[in-house]
């Protein structure tokens, strides 16, 4: 069974840019949630799509976007790009209320 | 407001030796509890999980933990490390299951040979 995949594994941008960063959970799992993960801030969560509506948000500027499509895949966009911005980008898929299973992430580096 | 401690940044243990990761959480509620590992430059595997139930819970790669309601704790342990277990660890606390999971800072585990 295929895990949760995230593309691309590495981005880099440059300030002011913005970026989609996409993620496919494992077959079955229609729950998708987002974090980010800095030396200085380590993991947070961003939000949570299930049946492609958010279900909950962190605490996050509204530059900070997602959806989710009918098939559950989610795309997570960043729009005009902060040095602070450059994180390691990391999904994770659920059946239901279980335990989350996490991709390899996208490491984002902001220039 | 939830919140997990991890107060041991980083530890040193030979390999063979004994291991304890020390977690503490802040959860008003009966909380799901879960250790995940991760390699340099990796996602997070899970190890295991509480939800419910018995409170010591078997993991995978030989780590088991134990839920303490009175502590509000739920430190990993293993009997004997293997050089392959150098890695950082993160003890989460999950809201209605793990639907948004609060981490802790990560402890740093180093093997020595």
């Amino acid at each position: 069974k295929a895990g949760v995949t995230q593309t691309p594994r590495y981005l880099i941008k440059t300030r002011g840019q913005q970026v989609t960063l996409s993620c496919s959970p494992i077959s079955g799992h229609r729950s998708v949630s987002w974090y980010q993960q800095t030396p200085g801030q380590g993991l947070q969560f961003l939000f949570e799509y299930f049946s492609e509506t958010q279900r909950n948000k962190g605490n996050f500027p509204g530059r900070f976007s997602g959806r989710q499509f009918s098939n559950s895949r989610s795309e997570m966009n960043v729009s005009t790009l902060e040095l602070g911005d450059s994180a390691l980008y990391l999904c994770a898929s659920r059946k239901s209320d279980t335990e989350a299973f996490f991709g390899q992430g996208t490491r984002l580096t902001v220039v | 407001a939830q919140s997990v401690t991890q107060p041991d940044i980083h530890i040193t243990v030979s390999e063979g030796a004994s291991l304890e990761l020390r977690c503490n959480y802040s959860y008003g509620a009966t909380p799901y509890l879960f250790w995940y590992v991760q390699s340099p430059g990796q996602g997070l595997q899970l190890l295991l999980k509480y939800f419910s139930g018995d409170t010591l819970v078997q993991g995978i790669k030989g780590f088991e933990a134990e839920f303490k309601r009175s502590q509000s704790s739920f430190n990993l342990r293993k009997p004997s490390v293997h050089w392959s277990d150098a890695a950082e660890y993160f003890c989460a606390v999950g809201a209605q299951g793990a639907q948004k999971l609060v981490f802790g800072q990560g402890t740093r585990l180093t093997i020595n040979p």
